[in-house]
């Protein structure tokens, strides 16, 4: 139990261009969603965080119009990295808490966006 | 959330117990350690939490000291697959904490045959 999807595992786009990642929580429902950025050698650092039906919290210094986060239903977020650039290359993890399930997070297993 | 520290790498023998320590000497009474590792380009994975009594579960256990300032992850027959990234994080829990990880730098737990 409490298996969370992303896809894509790994994408590569020209600079300029839009890529949306998807996080999915397949057996169980997450009122909240996390996205988490990871360059590399480093840990993970948070970058907004999502609930179902509301706008994304961001973190400060992530630009809420670069990344978009929409999370319309309780078991799927989305993250749109708009406009990409090469420093926008990077691991894309999502995580989510099960509602009013146990109290701690489950990972997706990240999707690596390269931009060239 | 208080601050963790840990060592920033450790070799451990395939088969033996590896142990891994942290410090979170700033705990409140109200926050929890929670375990987390990560394997390389894969997305953590959550291994045990804990706010005083010790706890064992399939895959390690957590001691935490009695006046809550340390605590060791064992995972009790180290494999090969156990290399990994190991963080220990320090968060309030509870019903309403949907609240976010922080993530400090872990330990590189190295296992060798």
């Amino acid at each position: 139990g409490a298996v969370v999807s992303q896809h894509p595992s790994r994408v590569i786009c020209k600079s300029g261009t839009s890529v949306k990642i998807e996080c999915r929580s397949l057996d169980f429902q997450a009122t909240t969603m996390f996205w988490y950025r990871q360059f590399p050698k480093q840990s993970l650092m948070l970058m907004a965080t999502s609930n179902e039906g509301s706008k994304a919290t961001y973190e400060q210094g992530v630009e809420k119009d670069k990344f978009l986060i929409n999370h319309a239903s309780l078991t799927l977020s989305t993250l749109t990295v708009t406009s990409a650039h090469p420093e926008d290359s990077s691991f894309y993890i999502c995580s989510a808490r099960p509602s009013g399930g146990p109290d701690t997070q489950y990972f997706g297993p990240g999707t690596r966006l390269t931009v060239l | 959330d208080a601050k963790t520290t840990q060592p920033t790498s450790m070799d451990c023998a395939e088969g033996r117990a590896a142990n891994l320590p942290c410090n979170h000497s700033t705990i409140s009474g109200n926050e929890y350690v929670y375990w987390y590792r990560q394997i390389h380009s894969q997305g953590p994975q959550y291994i045990i939490h804990g706010l005083k009594n010790n706890e064992t579960n399939e895959m390690a256990s957590l001691i935490i000291t009695e006046d809550r300032k340390s605590s060791t992850l064992i995972l009790p027959h180290a494999t090969l697959r156990d290399t990994a990234v190991y963080y220990c994080i320090v968060r309030v829990g509870g019903g309403n904490a949907g609240n976010m990880l922080t993530f400090g730098g872990g330990t590189r737990l190295m296992v060798k045959p």
